[in-house]
């Protein structure tokens, strides 16, 4: 299965800190995307990283891919109470059909005021 | 520009009843796909389309799930003699091309009692 899996499966920090959740995957992939659901909303997405990269920044996000290990990791800076949400990987294989992505149960974080 | 749109947004079913959730994908957009989130879980993939075409159903639980998308952009997904194990929400998302970034809508949250 290409299905992500995310660790921890909740943290709980204080605003101002730096949040970093992982994710383990059992296939080669093309490339993993990370996603965030606030309660009750859809998935929004975050970021996309190559499987021929090794790290990638986006604003407070820094997102690492160890294709060796099959595990990423994404870290979150100077956290904000805003970013209290739920936090999927998913990675992708074009072995697997037409760009279905397969989520894990996700990452729930809550950044405290 | 306007996101991927669903509607409604809740819907509430008595068991035994037929339900039909509307996506409107993001315009342009050639890749459709919908997943069911269970409570606390992450997003399972039912089924996609290319344009009009529904290449892959492979994750549509039952016999009762039927999805369609005429004219390839809305699209919608029908559960017929609802039960109460499809209480979920049903996600729709949409790409401009395979194996890219997928734009999600907000979710039609379904009860069924």
């Amino acid at each position: 299965s290409q299905q992500g899996e995310e660790d921890p499966q909740a943290l709980s920090i204080q605003e101002g800190e730096n949040a970093t959740m992982n994710c383990s995957y059992k296939t080669s992939i093309n490339n993993l995307q990370w996603y965030r659901q606030n309660s009750g909303r859809g998935l929004v997405h975050l970021i996309l990283i190559r499987s021929n990269e090794r790290e990638k920044h986006s604003g407070r996000l820094r997102v690492t891919l160890d294709t060796s290990k099959k595990s990423s990791s994404l870290l979150i800076t100077a956290s904000r109470a805003a970013d209290t949400a739920s936090y999927f990987c998913a990675p992708y294989s074009v072995a697997a059909s037409y760009g279905k992505l397969t989520f894990g149960q996700g990452t729930i974080l809550t950044v405290h005021p | 520009g306007a996101g991927v749109s669903q509607s409604p947004r809740y819907k509430v079913a008595k068991r035994g009843q037929d339900v039909a959730l509307r996506c409107d994908p993001i315009s342009g957009h050639v890749s459709l796909f919908w997943y069911q989130q269970a409570l606390g879980q992450g997003p399972e993939f039912l089924t996609y389309f290319q344009n009009e075409a529904q290449l892959d159903k492979s994750g549509l639980p039952s016999d009762r799930f039927f999805a369609e998308r005429p004219e390839g952009s809305v699209s919608t997904l029908k559960i017929q003699r609802t039960q109460q194990e499809d209480s979920a929400v049903y996600l729709c998302a949409s790409s401009s091309r395979q194996k890219e970034t997928q734009y999600f809508g907000p979710g039609t949250r379904l009860l069924v009692l």
